[in-house]
């Protein structure tokens, strides 16, 4: 399968933990974007790589949460000191430049 | 930043009828509209797409629609099938490269 690949699919943590998240996106895709997806709610932007470098982060993305792509390949979604409202379905898509963008199964994150 | 109404929220026809579901957008830089289908427990799977300098685009039963002056975009299904049954959400993309995305539409095919 050369789709988007997201990694866990499903993750359950206690509050106050720190968890990360991995996307592997398609080959040779030099975009990459994370999304936060709550019930019932559109997909909401998160921060969006070119290559390594981090061109954008939205408000939504408080000091705790990093998000990282060292070497213009995977990248890493980290939250920090996890709260409930964290808990959300987190989506990770990429590009070939301006081209359509494809998503991936996302990871279901559910704080206790 | 960009601002994607979408309608109805909730959509069901018999099956063998058409769907519309319509979208508008605020920012008129935003030059791609893509449409995703989001079946249970999946990610967003693209559909069709339609970019701002074309005013339609058919892929077998699925149209998309966009009217750059009104700024409203809409797609079409023909001949729904029960497998067609999903939350359907428009995006519309700016000059930063961000998706922003409408509230979705549950659509229900009944057989």
């Amino acid at each position: 399968d050369t789709g988007v690949s997201q990694d866990p699919r499903h993750k359950i943590t206690k509050r106050g933990q720190n968890v990360t998240f991995r996307c592997d996106p398609i080959s040779e895709h030099n975009r990459l974007y994370w999304y936060r997806q709550t019930l019932g709610q559109g997909p909401e932007f998160l921060t969006y790589f070119q290559n390594e470098a981090q061109l954008e982060k939205s408000r939504l993305l408080s000091d705790r949460f990093s998000a990282e792509r060292p070497k213009g390949s995977f990248s890493t979604l980290e939250i920090q000191r996890t709260e409930q409202g964290d808990s959300a379905m987190y989506l990770c898509a990429s590009s070939l430049g301006a081209a359509e963008a494809f998503f991936g199964q996302g990871t279901r994150l559910t704080v206790v | 930043g960009e601002n994607v109404e979408q309608h109805p929220s909730t959509l069901s026809v018999q099956e063998g009828d058409s769907a519309v579901i319509k979208c508008t957008y605020s920012d008129s830089a935003s030059n791609y509209f893509p449409w995703y289908k989001q079946e249970l427990g999946k990610g967003p799977q693209l559909i069709i797409d339609i970019r701002s300098n074309v005013g339609e685009k058919k892929d077998q039963r699925i149209a998309v629609t966009l009217n750059k002056t009104a700024k409203h975009f809409s797609l079409h299904i023909t001949e729904t099938q029960p497998e067609d049954s999903a939350v359907y959400f428009c995006a519309a993309r700016n000059t930063g490269n961000q998706f922003y995305f409408g509230t979705g539409t549950s659509l229900t095919v009944i057989p």
